[in-house]
């Protein structure tokens, strides 16, 4: 079966735009978790889902970072007016559940590049 | 808070030979999951090797092997008989066990070269 897939695979956007990167986890897994990889503070967690709910949002570096998940599958992550330092890589991860986190499947990350 | 750390940031080994890996970590709980992850140039993380913290044996998967010292917090990785197609970032990390808990929490990688 397919893996979890990413949209873009990359990304280039101006100082003070928006952008959606999107995660499309394997089939029948109800448990989502996004990262981010960076130079500066390596990989990070940023939210995870369970179903449609966020337990956990502990993660987002700002309010300018948002994510949702509709319908148990597909996540967007939002970032609102973009920064430099927002540059990174941002992975998607899914599991078959939240009690199967230590079975977590990447993606293949969008590299958002921030001019 | 759980804090994992690799103090390598580069490694190099000669095909065929063989290389370990180093990462500590540090958690109060006793229910826990290590792992190593490989990510090549192409970005997709790839499990390399899982250990559970109960298991008091160490994890072996081919030519990667685990030396789980959970008394010291120690996990490191040894491969064996390096292939070129071994160089990439390694990232150790660690979750939680039960349901608790989704978030991994990796180390700051180790780059290793392979040279033939």
């Amino acid at each position: 079966g397919a893996g979890v897939s990413q949209s873009p695979s990359n990304k280039v956007t101006e100082k003070g735009k928006d952008v959606e990167l999107r995660c499309d986890p394997i089939s029948g897994h109800t448990a989502l978790y996004w990262y981010r990889q960076s130079l500066g503070q390596g990989l990070e967690f940023l939210i995870y889902f369970q179903g449609n709910s966020a337990p956990d949002k502990s993660g987002l570096p700002s309010d300018r970072f948002s994510a949702e998940r509709t319908g148990g599958s597909v996540s967007t992550l939002t970032i609102q007016r973009t920064q430099q330092e927002d540059s990174a890589v941002y992975l998607c991860a899914s599991s078959l559940d939240r009690g199967r986190a230590y079975e977590q499947y990447f993606g293949p990350g969008t590299r958002l590049t921030v001019t | 808070a759980q804090t994992v750390t690799q103090s390598q940031p580069e490694m190099s080994v000669q095909e065929a030979e063989t290389v370990t890996l180093s990462c500590t970590y540090d958690t109060s709980e006793s229910d826990y999951y290590l792992f190593w992850y490989k990510q090549p140039p192409s970005r997709q993380m790839i499990l390399v090797i899982r250990q559970e913290a109960y298991k008091q044996q160490n994890a072996t998967e081919n030519r990667f092997s685990v030396n789980f010292q959970k008394a010291a917090k120690s996990f490191s990785l040894k491969i064996s008989d390096s292939q070129l197609g071994d160089a990439a970032m390694y990232f150790c990390a660690y979750i939680e066990g039960g349901t608790s808990y989704g978030k991994l929490t990796f180390g700051q990688g180790t780059i290793l070269t392979v040279h033939p």
